[in-house]
């Protein structure tokens, strides 16, 4: 199976915040990348699809970029509502769909 | 609205069994492949199962394999997830996910239900 690696674990930041999260694959999934934003009791939601597509929806801070192995979401101008749990998900080799273990944007 | 709203979920004994359920409305349900994820309190996400649009093919995490069993009946608009054999290993927040459906992009999961709650324990 494909391991996923999301660093940091979690970070703090400020509104208006530049923030960047990184997801590792353990092996070339060349643009197979999702991510996904879970706030406290809810589902998650899709961000990002094929490493750089912009879920319908999804406000235009958030961009997606990498391919191979190495994978970055960034958030251009933190947002309150921002702060949740973000996570990366491989689709490249399938079953299993495996994700990242998370990172938890917090307030600073 | 586009919406997946799972039931069934509960406190079942190690060894127990469970049958979720998960219902859609808003969107043509038999024209999409759906898939249960689940996480564990405080704990990441974990792919569970696929079904797809025509019931076959399904796939299964090791983890359950053996022991859960996906299925759906497109006349109810209706995903379910058989669970056998339970372990306390298997308490989770089960969700119903669909597959958005973008050709080159499988398995983006586009719509979520809100999720159900699984306990396993004596």
């Amino acid at each position: 199976d494909i391991q996923m690696t999301q660093s940091p674990s979690s970070l703090s930041a400020s509104v208006g915040d530049r923030v960047t999260i990184t997801c590792r694959a353990s092996q070339s999934i060349s643009i197979y990348l999702n991510w996904y934003q879970q706030k406290p009791g809810k589902a998650p939601k899709l961000l990002i699809y094929g490493a750089s597509n912009l879920q319908s929806g999804v406000p235009s801070r958030f961009s997606g970029s990498g391919s191979g192995t190495d994978f970055t979401l960034t958030i251009s101008g933190l947002r309150p509502e921002d702060f949740a749990t973000y996570f990366c998900q491989q689709t490249y080799r399938t079953p299993p769909v495996t994700f990242g273990g998370g990172t938890k944007v917090e307030i600073k | 609205d586009v919406q997946l709203v799972e039931s069934g979920g509960g406190l079942v004994q190690p060894g127990g069994s469970l049958r979720l359920s998960c219902v859609s409305s808003g969107f043509t349900f038999r024209s999409f492949t759906l898939n249960w994820v689940r996480q564990a309190p405080g704990k990441g996400l974990e792919w569970v199962s696929y079904i797809s649009r025509s019931g076959s093919p399904t796939y299964y995490a090791d983890s359950v394999k053996g022991r859960f069993t996906i299925s759906r009946d497109d006349a109810k608009n209706s995903l379910y997830l058989q669970m056998n054999s339970l372990r306390a290993e298997d308490t989770a927040v089960y969700y119903c996910a669909r597959d958005a459906g973008y050709g080159g992009y499988p398995h983006s999961f586009d719509i979520w239900g809100q999720g159900t709650m699984v306990t396993v324990s004596s």
